[in-house]
């Protein structure tokens, strides 16, 4: 079965300093990644998605950025945290070509920015 | 991506059945329609997912009429364990464009004793 994972599951990081989230999923091939973010109490945003090793789509303009070193490895990267950052980010993947919109979800990592 | 419209939150009491509406207007033939729920601190979770008249699983049924421009959740009989925020998606897989899959904000309902 299909499992995805992603950590660390809480940080607290100082204004300025740099980000490193890392995802992975096992027991698929070529999946659809995605990293979202969700501010407490709002809806999730969608922050870059990839079909494949290399490819990222970006959504929203921002100082994150990721990466897809492997095919099922994915990384949600920032050189210089700001306050605004501070959030719950999801990683995600789903299938790609398969009917419908269903996305499979990681455990969440909480980001304080301090 | 079909854009999607449901109501912000709802209130409900333990025991009720419940059911969410999402207006779809401008669904694609090729677009499904999912249904995902999310708890705090947690990922939303897949509940329900169908493309036309109904579908029912363990958790919840599906209403689709047949213009298919809305969907109606239905959840038996309510514990507070159902109170969370519920999605509504529409879209297809089967082309690239669709890899992006945006949620919309959702509604948030809340069972009560």
């Amino acid at each position: 079965s299909q499992t995805i994972h992603q950590w660390p599951a809480t940080l607290v990081q100082p204004v300025g300093s740099p980000l490193s989230l890392e995802c992975t999923v096992e027991g698929t091939s070529n999946p659809n990644l995605y990293w979202y973010r969700q501010a407490a109490g709002r809806g999730l945003q969608l922050l870059f998605y990839s079909v494949g090793i290399g490819q990222i789509s970006s959504e929203v303009p921002q100082n994150l950025s990721a990466s897809r070193p492997q095919d099922r490895q994915f990384i949600l990267s920032s050189k210089k945290l700001l306050l605004s950052d501070s959030g719950f980010y999801l990683c995600a993947w789903s299938v790609p070509g398969a009917s419908g919109n269903t996305i499979y979800f990681g455990e969440g990592s909480w980001l304080t920015v301090v | 991506l079909a854009k999607t419209t449901q109501p912000i939150s709802m209130d409900s009491y333990e025991g009720q059945e419940v059911n969410i509406t999402c207006s779809h207007n401008n669904i694609a033939t090729n677009d499904y329609i999912t249904w995902y729920q999310q708890f705090p601190s947690q990922g939303p979770r897949f509940i329900i997912q169908g493309y036309k008249t109904k579908v029912t699983n363990e958790v919840a049924s599906l209403f689709i009429p047949a213009d298919r421009k809305s969907s109606t959740l239905s959840l038996p009989r309510v514990s507070l364990s159902d109170t969370a925020v519920y999605y509504c998606l529409v879209g297809d897989g089967l082309y690239s464009s669709a890899s992006k899959i945006i949620f919309g904000s959702g509604t948030r309902l809340s069972i009560r004793p």
